[in-house]
């Protein structure tokens, strides 16, 4: 059972705003920056989103991040269909001494 | 760019030892600020962070594989390896090694799937 907590699903349709939701604890969101990846089937996680709210390169800014407290959430909007796969949460958790992963949210888009 | 590729047997008999090989491209590791990580998934679960290494040996590990796990680089040959003691099935997981600084990790080979079976 993961440290963090995500809901296992969201969906959208063309165009919607969909925000997935992130809740950790002390040592890991509370202390630490939020990093966010994407998974599509077969392939190995991209990173989307670090320290929070920063995009990495090529990412558009459809794609945003936040984090308040010990809870964290990615929000996409103008979603496309390409948009479609898992999403992870990742902060570092200072009692592990490494990153910690949430269960992920399959985002699908109708 | 960085490029990562992991390497090693795909299938591993139970109690015997898993030895991946992590090679690097477009960077070298012994140019520092860098950790280099293992990190694995089992099938429709989370990613599962394992470790980390930094070019000069120091070793990082997640506590509850803590007596089964060692880590190890060669800068000489731009890798870095796992190796995963008395494997069970529960160790059956796609393996990924990955480049981060500090509580970022940035980049991920590919991943290979390893099957721990008789």
């Amino acid at each position: 059972q993961s440290a963090l907590s995500q809901p296992p699903s969201a969906s959208g349709t063309p165009g919607q705003r969909v925000t997935i939701s992130c809740s950790g604890s002390g040592p890991n969101i509370g202390t630490n920056t939020v990093n966010w990846y994407q998974q599509l089937p077969g392939t190995a996680p991209k990173l989307l989103m670090y320290r929070n709210d920063q995009r990495t390169s090529g990412v558009p800014d459809r794609f945003s991040g936040s984090k308040s407290g010990t809870s964290a959430s990615l929000a996409i909007s103008g979603l496309q269909s390409e948009d479609e796969a898992i999403y992870y949460c990742a902060p570092w958790d200072d009692s592990l001494n490494g990153l910690v992963f949430g269960g992920g949210t399959k985002l699908t888009v109708l | 760019q960085v490029q990562l590729q992991e390497w090693g047997p795909r299938l591993v008999r139970p109690s015997e030892t898993l030895s991946l090989t992590c090679s690097v491209s477009g960077v070298a590791i012994s140019s520092g600020g860098h950790h280099w990580s293992w990190i694995r998934q089992h099938p429709g679960k989370g990613p599962e962070w394992l470790g980390y290494i930094y070019d000069n040996g120091s070793a990082f590990y997640r506590p509850s594989l803590k007596s089964r796990i060692t880590m190890s680089v060669d800068t000489s040959k731009n890798q870095f390896s796992l190796r995963l003691s008395s494997v069970i099935a529960a160790d059956t997981a796609v393996y990924f090694c990955a480049r981060g600084r500090g509580t970022v990790v940035d980049s991920w080979g590919q991943g290979t799937l390893v099957t721990v079976s008789s």
